[in-house]
């Protein structure tokens, strides 16, 4: 139990379409990070965000965005989806911009068909 | 990008057997990560290398952080069913004016374990 949640579970869209995943870190970690995990790979970092300020993007295009709040939460966007979007989205927080320690939650699962 | 080589792919293994895999980079890292992923969660921390040749125990897990600073391996011992899972190295870098903790990772080895 890392104490950060995801939601939704799972989610099917259709190429083209938009999408909004969303995180709720434990309270006071202030750097979240969102990872894109392709089927039998490793998660590939796409950005972090820290005190609501995005501070270090992975190899992805700028369809890809996000929003931290000063309540813990934020949200992955994807606009103008793909099949290739297909995978597991997965945020990850903790209390130090450089932390090791990063804390998983269990992932969206995003199917584009 | 970068890229760590993760092996070997799978493992299958005999309850009681050890287990050891191993993570390869071209580029340095100044910290080695292994995370186990199980079906349905996000990655969860095993062991945390700081040091080159750093040799860190976690109950029966043991890693190395090798002395180029490019390579780490895991060790399992006695083996159990609920070892089965997903293992995953990392690396983390602070270059620099770079301050932010991305996390590059392996491409997981796949551990099966035969009661």
């Amino acid at each position: 139990e890392t104490g950060v949640t995801q939601s939704p579970t799972h989610l099917i869209k259709t190429r083209g379409q938009q999408v909004t995943l969303r995180c709720s870190s434990q309270s006071g970690h202030n750097t979240v990070s969102w990872y894109q995990q392709a089927l039998g790979q490793g998660p590939q970092f796409i950005f972090q965000y820290y005190r609501e300020e995005e501070n270090g993007r992975g190899n992805f295009p700028p369809r890809f965005s996000g929003l931290q709040f000063p309540n813990y939460s934020s949200e992955l966007n994807v606009n103008a989806l793909e099949l290739d979007d297909s995978a597991l989205y997965l945020c990850a927080s903790t209390t130090d911009l450089v932390a090791d320690t990063q804390y998983f939650g269990p992932g969206t699962r995003l199917t584009v068909l | 990008g970068q890229q760590l080589n993760q092996s070997p792919q799978s493992m299958f293994i005999q309850e009681g057997e050890d287990v050891s895999m191993n993570c390869t980079s071209s580029s340095i890292f100044n910290t080695w990560l292994w995370y186990k992923q199980d079906p349905g969660e996000g990655p969860v921390l095993l062991i945390a290398l700081y040091k080159a040749g750093e040799l860190t125990s976690n109950g029966r897990l043991t890693a190395q952080f090798g002395i180029t600073r490019k390579d780490s391996f895991l060790n399992i011992s006695a083996s159990i069913p609920s070892d089965v899972g997903i293992y995953f190295c990392a690396g983390l870098i602070n270059a620099g004016g770079t301050s932010y903790g991305k996390l590059t990772f392996g491409q997981g080895t796949i551990l099966t374990v035969h009661p």
